[in-house]
């Protein structure tokens, strides 16, 4: 596809069960991020990589939460036990390279609801 | 910790009214700004960025914004805006020499009445 696809576009978990959350960058993007945005915020930055690096995973706010990019263009963020404070939507976006003036393009996320 | 702060999160405006919505930051060094916004029912797209250079930035659809540093602003600003620009805008600062990711506002929800 053109864009970035990200799949489920909508997950329910019971509390406490794991999910895998799914981005398919745009072909060709060296960059991509995750980012959690909670209802009525903004989106907040969770991890980095470059190709299958992970260069930065500062925002992760928990051990529960792990981001893979094994061959350097599909990425899963898995969130292990999840509880209610995770509900949110899931956002990936990737660019072209490591410019850091490479647009970023976001795709439609996923949204995560605990019960 | 950088930060961004949005002042207005929901506006009303007519249409061909003018638009500006305001955005602080509070990072000291060096920065990259950027405007995204998003349509109902779509994702995020950029609408403007600045890097360097001339401090007036123009966007797609007729936006434009104004860097200011002693103010620690970057204000977008439309001057009549349409129905269609009905949409969430969040404003996005990257540090220059730190991490890779955006630090967002928490966006401004935007009403264009007909």
């Amino acid at each position: 596809g053109a864009g970035v696809s990200q799949s489920p576009r909508y997950k329910v978990a019971k509390r406490g069960q794991d999910v895998a959350l799914r981005c398919d960058p745009i072909s060709g993007h060296v960059s991509l991020f995750w980012y959690q945005q909670a209802l009525g915020q903004g989106p907040e930055f969770l991890t980095y990589f470059q190709n299958e690096a992970q260069l930065d995973k500062s925002g992760l706010p928990s051990d529960r939460f792990f981001a893979e990019r094994p061959e350097g263009s599909v990425s899963t963020l898995k969130i292990q036990r999840t509880q209610q404070e995770d509900s949110a939507v899931y956002l990936c976006a990737s660019s072209l390279d490591r410019d850091r003036g490479s647009e970023a393009f976001f795709g439609q996320g996923t949204r995560l609801t605990v019960v | 910790a950088q930060s961004v702060s949005q002042h207005n999160h929901h506006v009303i405006l007519s249409e061909a009214a003018s638009l500006e919505l305001g955005c602080n930051y509070s990072y000291g060094g060096t920065v990259n700004l950027f405007w995204y916004v998003q349509y109902p029912g779509q994702h995020l797209q950029l609408l403007l960025k600045y890097f360097s250079g001339d401090p007036l930035v123009k966007g797609i659809k007729g936006f434009e914004a104004e860097f200011i540093k002693s103010k620690f602003s970057f204000n977008l600003r439309k001057p009549s805006v349409q129905w269609s620009d009905t949409a969430e805008y969040f404003c996005a600062v990257r540090s220059g020499g730190g991490a890779d990711g955006l630090t967002f506002g928490k966006g401004t929800h935007l009403i264009i009445q007909p």
